[in-house]
């Protein structure tokens, strides 16, 4: 069946590192691939998404790219920030019933 | 526009006692879904709605938990009798139908321990 994989956790950059977490899938078809975001103490919310293959989702100036050759979906930022502490999961969506399947989180700690 | 809502925030119950858990979707999403998110992992789907149809209870625990939408729009989930490994936090999300790619909303969790 269908299936995400993130980067195992916690990690940990000092504030202005390069961040990167690495998302790879296994799919039928041609899902849509998410970014969510869940801050501590609070809700699970979007960060961006890329419906078809090449395309770039971006928001906060996190961006992934959506690449069907490696079917990966790889999570970047230039220069974190104490607030971007969070835990982030990758997910997919398929096509046919609109199921989403969950990674398992990736845990980031941001320290000044 | 109003948001996912999902009520209680935080039950604690002992084990073999039962629970329900509320959900509201935003207005006009078709699609509903209940995840169950133990600490430190990712949602678990335990069952989906499109409609008042289910498309998918396949992670559901049947003999303890069922889910019901009435009329497509509110649902409820319940768990009797409930044992110690539910606890968890029970997440509603709610989206579009469609091929469009259509992102989940999620409320806030209810917070379940069982004790």
């Amino acid at each position: 069946g269908d299936s995400v994989t993130q980067m195992e956790g916690p990690v940990t950059l000092s504030e202005e590192a390069f961040l990167t977490i690495n998302c790879t899938y296994t799919a039928t078809g041609y899902p849509s691939l998410f970014w969510y975001v869940q801050y501590p103490g609070e809700g699970l919310q979007l960060l961006l998404k890329a419906t078809k293959a090449d395309d770039k989702g971006s928001n906060k100036g996190f961006e992934a790219t959506y690449r069907k050759e490696t079917t990966s979906f790889h999570l970047e930022k230039g220069s974190v920030q104490v607030s971007d502490s969070a835990v982030y999961f990758c997910a997919l969506k398929e096509t046919s019933y609109d199921k989403v399947i969950f990674g398992p989180g990736t845990s980031l700690s941001v320290i000044p | 526009e109003a948001g996912v809502a999902q009520s209680p925030r935080y039950k604690i119950i002992e084990k073999r006692q039962s629970v329900a858990f509320w959900c509201n979707p935003i207005s006009g999403h078709a699609t509903l879904y209940w995840y169950q998110q133990i600490l430190g992992q990712g949602p678990k789907l335990l069952i989906q709605f499109q409609n008042n149809g289910v498309v998918d209870d396949s992670q559901l625990p049947k003999d303890r938990f069922s889910a019901e939408r009435l009329k497509g729009v509110d649902s409820t989930l319940k768990i009797q009798p409930a044992k110690l490994e539910d606890s968890a936090v029970y997440l509603c999300a709610s989206s579009l139908t469609g091929t469009g790619g259509y992102e989940q909303y999620f409320g806030p969790g209810t917070r379940l321990t069982v004790t």
